[in-house]
């Protein structure tokens, strides 16, 4: 069973518009903790955000945020105010901690914002 | 500034003949993965090294071997590389995960085509 789904394939937006990236995990532990990466198009996986079960405070920083909602378990990723630098695939994952080692990634967002 | 170095970031191949690739890290991280990650899909483990104990995925094929001398370096060995191989390869360091879960910091990625 997929732990990490990331339902939308491809976003199109253009500049300066906002745009929310999904991310719905599912495991059976009491403590794990999400993670979101980029990956522009030269390859580099590039750690975004950290956050534990523990913690629902959704966070900002700059013109990211995530919403961190365990009713629904769900770890969304808004950009605001797009830029075209922001064109990358978004890999939300997920790890647990009996095995912190292993991280579950989602298929990914392949996000283009248009000029 | 570089903290995780792979080497080399392409690299092409011949069917069969075996390549190995490499990673430093100036991070001083317990732990450093390997990752191959095909066009338009998520980053696969291979294995990963917890100081010096090594473990391998259960579905890692036996071409793929792995190396750390130290603490600062692995290595990635294809054997007999197969077309199916043609694929990035992605290193990761992270701090121990005891208990709880780190980021994984990741490197530029090897570029390898098999041909």
């Amino acid at each position: 069973a997929q732990k990490v789904t990331q339902a939308q394939t491809e976003i199109s937006v253009v500049e300066k518009e906002d745009v929310t990236l999904d991310c719905v995990y599912e495991t059976r532990d009491t403590t794990y903790y999400l993670f979101w990466y980029k990956q522009p198009p030269s390859g580099e996986l590039v750690f975004l955000i950290r956050r534990n079960s523990f913690d629902e405070q959704n966070e900002i920083s700059g013109r990211y945020s995530w919403n961190f909602q365990k009713s629904t378990s769900s770890f969304n990723f808004t950009i605001t105010a797009s830029q075209v630098v922001d064109s990358a695939v978004y890999f939300c994952a997920l790890s647990e901690a009996r095995t912190g080692n292993q991280f579950y990634f989602g298929t990914g967002t392949s996000l283009t914002v248009i000029p | 500034d570089a903290m995780v170095i792979q080497n080399p970031r392409y690299q092409v191949t011949q069917f069969g003949k075996p390549v190995t690739l490499s990673c430093s890290q100036t991070l001083n991280h317990n732990v450093m993965y390997w990752y191959q990650q095909k066009s338009s899909q998520a980053p696969k483990l291979l294995f990963h090294y917890y100081d010096k104990d090594f473990n391998n995925e259960a579905d890692t094929p036996d071409n793929f071997q792995s190396r750390r001398p130290n603490t600062s370096f692995c290595f990635l060995d294809i054997r007999s590389p197969g077309l199916g191989d043609t694929a990035m390869y992605l290193c990761a360091t992270s701090r121990s995960p005891t208990g709880s879960s780190y980021e994984q910091y990741f490197g530029p990625g090897t570029r390898l085509t098999v041909t």
